[in-house]
Parts: C-alpha cells; structure tokens; sequence
C-alpha cells in the first residue's frame, strides 16, 4: 500500500506570493492533517479535514486555508506569503474510524522557502 | 492547553547502550501517544502508539511506555545502532487527529 505523498517536493516563492500544496493520504484513510515545522517553533498542528470537512483548526493566520476533496486528496493553499512562513509543511492520514486511537502516518513534505 | 517536553534534548551514546528518550505532557486526558523518528530534511515515520488504556507498547528492539497519570512517556531503545541515529519526537493526540508535538531529542549512535 503506498504511502502518504505530498508535492510539491521542494518550492521556492517570494514574499507576497501566494502557493498550494497537495497531499494524497494512505488509499482508505479519510482524515487529512496539515502540520508547520520550523527549527523554532517545532511541529505545529495547522488543520485537519475529515469527509470534505475541516473538523478542527490550529492557531494560525487567515492567510492558511485549506480543503479536501471527495476522494480524500488534500490541499493548502497559503496567501501573502511572508518570510516567516518558510517551513517544512508535513501532511498527515489516519483511518479515522470514529474513535480517537488512529494512527498518524506522515508524508515526505514540502519544503517552502520564501525569499 | 496541552503541552508537551522532551528530555534530553540531544543524546549521544556509544554503539550497543540501552537508552531512554523522556517525554512529558501537561494534560492527562490524552487520548493516545505516539512515538516518532525522523530523518534530517525527511518526514516523519511512527514507531509506537500506545492508546490511553494502555501501559506500554513493544516493536523489535523498541518500547514505549505510558504513564498518564504522572503524565509521563518513555521510549526504550535496546541495543543501539549507528542506524538509530535521528531525531525522536513525541505527540499527544488531544482528540481525533490533532497531535502536540514536543520538540524533540536529537539522538547519534556513534560506532
């Protein structure tokens, strides 16, 4: 069974610019988690979307959005880029199967640079 | 507001110690933990998740532990290997699929 897959692989913006990113969760797995991981702030939970539905949301700007569709493939999209939004953007799967013992398997990232 | 710490933050160790990565968390009702590895640039691969009702969890030469009410997680690595190098982290589950990570411990296995 294939892995979670994320591409980008590796992207290059400027300030101001907007980006998407994409993920395709483990075939099965219905929920999509989006995390933000830098050297200061760690692994950072940004927003998780089960059935096309965003079912919780971190503390983040307005500027990160994101949304899922009907064959559970997911996307964030982050506008007005600053310089700190540099990051590793990991996206997560689980089964999710209605209770809250559901394994979290992670992708490779995309590694966004703002210059 | 969960919160999760990481002891040590960096470890190095001989090739064949047996070592202890700790792990801290500020609110008891966590659903599960889960133990992860990962590789500089790379993502992150699961090692062990131990459910609340449960104490502990064993893979190969691995084994994590989980004390809630003293809020507490250690991961057990027998035996080392250079191999092992990476950094360690840990995630509370607070509910369905939001993990809080703590920041990590950097571990190196010198031959």
């Amino acid at each position: 069974k294939a892995g979670v897959t994320q591409t980008p692989r590796y992207l290059i913006k400027t300030r101001g610019q907007q980006v998407t990113l994409s993920c395709s969760p483990i075939s099965g797995h219905r929920s999509v988690s989006w995390y933000q991981q830098t050297p200061g702030q760690g692994l950072q939970f940004l927003f998780e979307y089960f059935s096309e539905t965003q079912r919780n949301k971190g503390n983040f700007p307005g500027r990160f959005s994101g949304r899922q569709f009907s064959n559970s493939r997911s996307e964030m999209n982050v506008s007005t880029l600053e310089l700190g939004d540099s990051a590793l953007y990991l996206c997560a799967s689980s089964p999710r199967t209605g209770g809250h013992d559901n394994e979290q398997f992670f992708g490779p990232g995309t590694r966004l640079t703002v210059l | 507001k969960q919160e999760v710490t990481q002891i040590p933050a960096a470890l190095s160790v001989p090739e064949g110690e047996n070592l202890v990565l700790n792990c801290s968390f500020t609110d008891s009702a966590i659903y599960n933990l889960q133990w992860f590895r990962q590789d500089p640039g790379k993502g992150l691969t699961s090692l062990l998740l131990i459910q609340s009702s449960q104490r502990e969890q064993t893979s190969g030469r691995l084994n994590a532990s989980l004390d809630k009410s003293s809020g507490r997680s250690t991961l057990y690595i027998a035996a080392s290997q250079p191999g092992d190098s990476a950094t360690y982290l840990c995630a509370g589950s607070s509910g369905y699929s939001t993990l809080t990570f703590g920041k990590g411990t950097m571990l190196l296995v010198s031959p």
